[in-house]
């Protein structure tokens, strides 16, 4: 699976849009990016996932650059609660044994 | 409604001791994992089971052993513990072994006195 980069660190206003950067140049043609976010003292929550389109949930955005080298997660209206190490992984989506390989993600502090 | 639930939540207990952390999931998943978050918050696949078979071992010490008594539990148990076995454990599951995103419970800290 390919590695990934992130800023260790990052602070946000409250109300205001998150956009947190990954890099990934040596991502394969058949590897999804994920995102993750883990909040203090719980376990890593899914936040969303994609391949080459841009993605939307409920609440975030995935922008995947055209060349898929890198990526941004937008939180568009950051909360207190959004709060935690955010995680962008690389992973071969067919034939894998599931595991995925966490790096050290990007605090992200928002603050009132 | 816990998707995923460790028990317990915190374990004290003193080197050389043998203990158990129990993982359930009731999302009627078929994989199962135990992931290791260490101090400087590091996380690390240490097992996978799909359908209770053992798919990923990753060169865990044999003092760890897991066992998956059906799909809906994954159980890790830890021989002789050691300082260094103080850390979060955590239990996720997906459906199949593939791209499908993990579900995580909420962790057991452990630490080794």
């Amino acid at each position: 699976d390919a590695k990934t980069t992130q800023p260790p660190s990052m602070d946000c206003a409250e109300g205001r849009a998150a956009n947190l950067p990954c890099n990934h140049s040596t991502i394969s043609g058949n590897e999804y990016v994920y995102w993750y976010r883990q909040i203090h003292s719980q376990g890593p929550q899914y936040i969303i996932h994609g391949l080459k389109n841009n993605e939307t949930n409920e609440m975030d955005s995935l922008i995947i650059t055209e060349d898929r080298k890198s990526s941004t997660l937008i939180l568009p209206h950051a909360t207190l609660r959004d709060t935690a190490v955010y995680y962008c992984i690389v992973r071969v989506a067919a034939g894998n044994t599931g595991k995925l390989i966490f790096g050290q993600g990007t605090t992200l502090q928002v603050k009132p | 409604d816990t998707a995923v639930s460790q028990t317990p939540k915190y374990l004290v207990t003193q080197m050389g001791n043998d203990k158990s952390i129990k993982c359930e999931q009731n999302l009627g998943h078929d994989t199962m994992y135990w992931y290791k978050q260490d101090s400087k918050k590091f996380l690390k696949i240490m097992f996978s089971y799909n359908n209770k078979e053992l798919i990923i071992n990753e060169t865990v010490p044999n003092r760890f052993s897991p066992k998956s008594p059906d799909k809906a539990h994954l159980n890790l148990h830890i021989n002789s513990l050691e300082l260094g076995d103080s850390a979060v454990y955590f239990c996720a599951s997906s459906k199949g072994a593939g791209s499908a995103p993990l579900h995580f419970g909420n962790g057991t800290r452990l630490t080794v006195t």
